[in-house]
């Protein structure tokens, strides 16, 4: 079974500093990785995600996340944040088949500060 | 986007009673997906369906049932409503590559 860690519940930064949420994972067999936004009231959308190949994956929008299988981890990172940034994060994970589910983790919520 | 309809957006109910929480899609997606999310615990897996009539159990699926007879709709059922089942209710849909979920914009739901 998969399962994700997310050690941060919160971050504060402010706008145009860089920001990191931290994610762990922990699996058996190959997996997927994906971070999800969510906005205050709304479902959650995907915002980039690792299925195989370059293990540095970006956003439309600045972020990038690198999967690094020695450590299990795929940390997102922006250079420079946002006021529009502000949402929660969750990161989640799948095995690598199709049929899979997602696990999730417990969420980092980014705030950012003028 | 895929086109995911939740329904009711919100809902207050008694404990003791049964309510049934729908999901509808418009993209054909074979799997479908319902979360709960709850404050230090993320989304958690509740119940998920691979084809019509075709169903299983996820992490946290004790006190409810869920039912697909047509591909487009998913329903969730609290049995006897619980206090601990207040929460926020996400039904997801996965996309044709099979590696992007879509979420529903939740329902609400707080039971008195």
């Amino acid at each position: 079974a998969q399962s994700v860690t997310q050690l941060d519940s919160q971050v504060p930064v402010f706008e145009e500093a860089p920001v990191e949420l931290r994610c762990n994972y922990s699996s058996s067999v190959s997996v997927y990785l994906f971070w999800y936004v969510q906005y205050p009231n709304q479902g959650l959308q995907l915002l980039l995600k690792y299925l195989s190949g370059s293990t540095l994956v970006e956003s439309i929008n600045g972020f990038e996340a690198e999967f690094n299988k020695s450590q299990t981890s795929f940390h997102l990172r922006k250079p420079s944040v946002h006021i529009s940034d502000t949402a929660e994060y969750f990161c989640a994970v799948s095995a690598s088949t199709f049929t899979d589910k997602l696990i999730f983790g417990t969420g980092t919520r980014l705030q950012v500060f003028p | 986007d895929a086109g995911i309809t939740q329904s009711p957006r919100h809902k207050v109910t008694e404990t003791g009673t049964p309510v049934t929480l729908r999901c509808h899609q418009t993209e054909n997606h074979r799997y479908m997906y319902w979360y709960r999310q709850d404050p230090g615990h993320g989304l958690r897996l509740i119940h998920y369906s691979y084809g019509v009539k075709d169903t299983d159990k996820g992490e946290v699926s004790d006190g409810y049932s869920v039912s697909r007879s047509k591909t487009e709709d998913f329903l969730l059922t609290l049995e006897s409503a619980t206090s601990s089942q207040t929460s926020v209710y996400f039904c997801a849909t996965l996309g044709g590559s099979g590696t992007e979920a879509f979420f529903g914009q939740g329902t609400r739901l707080t039971v008195v």
